[in-house]
């Protein structure tokens, strides 16, 4: 079953700097990748998903993702980051071949320091 | 327009007693989804439902866990005699038609305490 690994629990940027957080995938190819955020007390919202249609992937708030199958990652970056981007990052998959059945990974806390 | 609703936010229960936990996911979604997410964990797949019918349960992690959408809409996860590992934050998603394409919608949760 397809699964996805977060690369560093806790993640800490200067305003203004670059975000990036770290999503691998198992080595099967997936057909689809998502990033969704979670604020505090919020449930997680969609912020970008990758369908195969193209490898950079584009999201609300700024942020994009490429996909690299050479290194089977997804990474998340923001180049410019704000102090609204604090919140919790989740790299998901779909758990083939049940393709609803979301597998998550740990998730990645963004703090952003003024 | 309203999103996914969750009730209650926060629950406390002693070791032993039900607890009953609500979703009213997005007015027409027939998909709906529920995640257990312990604390410092992703989102683990519970159960899902299309209309009425609960087409996976898989994820239920005992006979304790019991979730129903008698009319296809609202949906409840039961939880019977709780035990302390049953403390997480549960949250319910839904999604139009179910589909790797779609984006599931999620409710912000409710953090279950069991004492």
């Amino acid at each position: 079953a397809q699964s996805v690994t977060q690369l560093g629990s806790h993640v800490s940027v200067s305003e203004g700097a670059l975000v990036l957080l770290r999503c691998n995938y198992s080595s099967s190819v997936p057909p689809y990748l998502f990033w969704y955020v979670q604020y505090p007390n919020q449930g997680l919202q969609l912020l970008l998903k990758y369908t195969s249609a193209a490898t950079l992937v584009k999201g609300i708030n700024g942020f994009e993702a490429e996909f690299k199958k050479s290194e089977t990652s997804f990474h998340l970056t923001k180049p410019s980051a704000h102090m609204s981007d604090a919140a919790e990052y989740f790299c998901a998959v779909p758990r083939h071949p049940n393709v609803y059945k979301l597998s998550f990974g740990a998730g990645t806390t963004v703090t952003v320091r003024a | 327009g309203a999103g996914v609703s969750q009730s209650p936010r926060y629950k406390v229960a002693k070791r032993g007693q039900d607890v009953a936990l609500r979703c009213d996911p997005i007015s027409g979604h027939v998909s709906l989804f529920w995640y257990q997410q312990a604390l410092g964990q992703g989102p683990e797949f519970l159960t899902y439902f299309q209309n009425e019918a609960q087409l996976d349960k898989s994820g239920l992690p005992s006979d304790r866990f019991f979730a129903e959408r008698p009319e296809g809409s609202v949906s409840t996860l039961k939880i019977q005699r709780t035990q302390q590992e049953d403390s997480a934050v549960y949250l319910c998603a839904s999604e139009p038609l179910a589909g790797p394409y779609n984006e599931q919608f999620f409710g912000p949760g409710t953090r279950l305490t069991v004492l």
